[in-house]
């Protein structure tokens, strides 16, 4: 079955630091892979995608690889700040299939 | 910014209660969902329409959940009895068919049956 795991339920980094966060998939063959962003108590946050065909994507101070080979996706933080902390959520998707299948969430917290 | 608007936003019911969830989706939008969150299960997709006709709900629980959506600007959810283990947050999300864009999800209605 097809199956989405991100790295460690939490991950402390410091604030200035490059944030890592990496989201494996298995039994997939993903064209795209979206990245959400989630607040406590909020809705989950559209942030960027990635298709298969590119193997990085930058939007201000963040950068995700996409490795259709590893079936790997790492979203970078520069320059973390206090703010960026929030639940990331990968989502490997299809053309065609309008369903999201969310991954664990990696839970991120910048320390000052 | 256009938005998602559920209500309520915090519901809490005794078991056995109906309970009757509601979504505002994107005017436009022609592609909605319902996803419900728990701790031990994250997000997990309960159903979703396009142009309003329901397209999967494999993920209800059939004998006690129903999702409909009576006209382009409303999307319900019921739970009819609600038991504990209803007990999470759920969501409505809406989105473009064929739009590689992310949807945009509402703030949630967090239920918990008693």
């Amino acid at each position: 079955s097809q199956k989405i795991e991100q790295n460690s339920e939490a991950l402390n980094i410091q604030e200035g630091k490059t944030a890592t966060l990496t989201c494996n998939y298995t039994n997939y063959s993903p064209a795209y892979l979206q990245w959400y962003r989630q607040d406590p108590g909020r809705g989950p946050v559209f942030l960027l995608l990635i298709r298969e065909n590119e193997k990085e994507k930058r939007k201000e101070r963040l950068k995700v690889t996409f490795d259709t080979t590893l079936k790997q996706s790492l979203f970078h933080i520069t320059a973390s700040q206090p703010a960026d902390s929030a639940t990331y959520l990968c989502v490997p998707r299809n053309f065609g299939n309008e369903k999201l299948t969310f991954g664990t969430g990696t839970r991120l917290t910048i320390i000052p | 910014d256009a938005r998602v608007t559920q209500t309520p936003r915090h519901k809490v019911t005794e078991m056995g209660q109906e309970v009757t969830m509601r979504c505002q989706p994107i005017l436009g939008h022609n592609t909605v969902f319902w996803y419900r969150q728990t701790m031990m299960q994250g997000l997990e997709l309960l159903a979703y329409f396009r142009n309003r006709a329901p397209l999967d709900d494999s993920g209800m629980p059939k004998d006690r959940f129903s999702a409909e959506m009576p006209d382009a600007t409303l999307a319900t959810l019921k739970i009819q009895p609600s038991e504990p283990r209803d007990s999470a947050v759920y969501f409505c999300a809406s989105g473009l068919t064929g739009s590689l864009n992310g949807y945009t999800f509402g703030s949630g209605t967090r239920l918990t049956v008693v």
